[in-house]
């Protein structure tokens, strides 16, 4: 099945950094969605876009509906150890499926 | 996510077995999904129900069976043509309105004994 090109793949950074990860497609998608997810537990859906050019904020947490509709960006400001995990980006287009990303790690150093 | 349940957390399989897994919603939603997570890898669509008694493959139903007799209950049984289940496993359910963002339960984390 289709899958977004979603990178870097790891990041490794100090705590009280900003951390920028984005998601690529070659489909137009109508909805981006981003998701983190600890260890051994489910995605929790952190921000959803639904019109090209959207900027939305939750707190620290920034993220794009890129102007084209294939891709997305997220930002983290002023990263914390409970930002640790793995974000994931998914598409959709009208009713159709979700497509995700492959995840982008994150890990912090005190 | 909250009103998302699945159990068990964890699950044994035994070679030539087959094991079920339980997702239980009370968020009233249609539609359900099961998705299949291998480490460092991204979600991959198994079955997915937009109504009761109907549903449909993903991407990767071979040696998976699904139901849908009831709006809150979608089980995934697992069956032992499934020659590689060792996997995490995440259901989802999602509103009626178009673009409603999917919700994930806790997950399944089934092993082979």
């Amino acid at each position: 099945g289709q899958q977004l090109n979603q990178s870097p793949q790891s990041m490794f950074i100090q705590e009280g950094e900003d951390v920028s990860m984005n998601c690529t497609s070659s489909s137009i998608f109508n909805t981006w969605l981003w998701y983190k997810q600890d260890p051994g537990e489910g995605p929790v859906l952190l921000i959803a876009l639904y019109k090209a050019g959207e900027l939305t904020s939750n707190g620290r947490l920034t993220a794009q509906f890129g102007i084209t509709r294939k891709d997305s960006f997220l930002n983290i400001s002023a990263s914390i150890p409970s930002d640790v995990g793995i974000y994931f980006c998914a598409g959709q287009q009208g009713a159709q499926k979700l497509v995700f990303g492959q995840g982008t790690r994150l890990t912090i150093n005190p | 996510d909250g009103g998302i349940t699945q159990s068990p957390k964890y699950l044994f399989r035994k070679e030539g077995q087959n094991v079920t897994l339980s997702c239980e919603q009370n968020l009233n939603h249609d539609a359900m999904y099961w998705y299949r997570q291998d480490p460092g890898q991204g979600l991959r669509l198994i079955y997915y129900s937009q109504i009761v008694n109907d549903f449909q493959k993903g991407d990767i139903a071979e040696g998976y069976s699904v139901s849908r007799e009831k709006k809150e209950s979608f089980p995934l049984t697992v069956t032992s043509a499934q020659k590689n289940p060792t996997a995490f496993y995440l259901c989802a359910t999602q509103g009626e309105y178009i673009n409603q963002p999917q919700h994930f339960g806790d997950g399944t984390r089934l092993s082979i004994l």
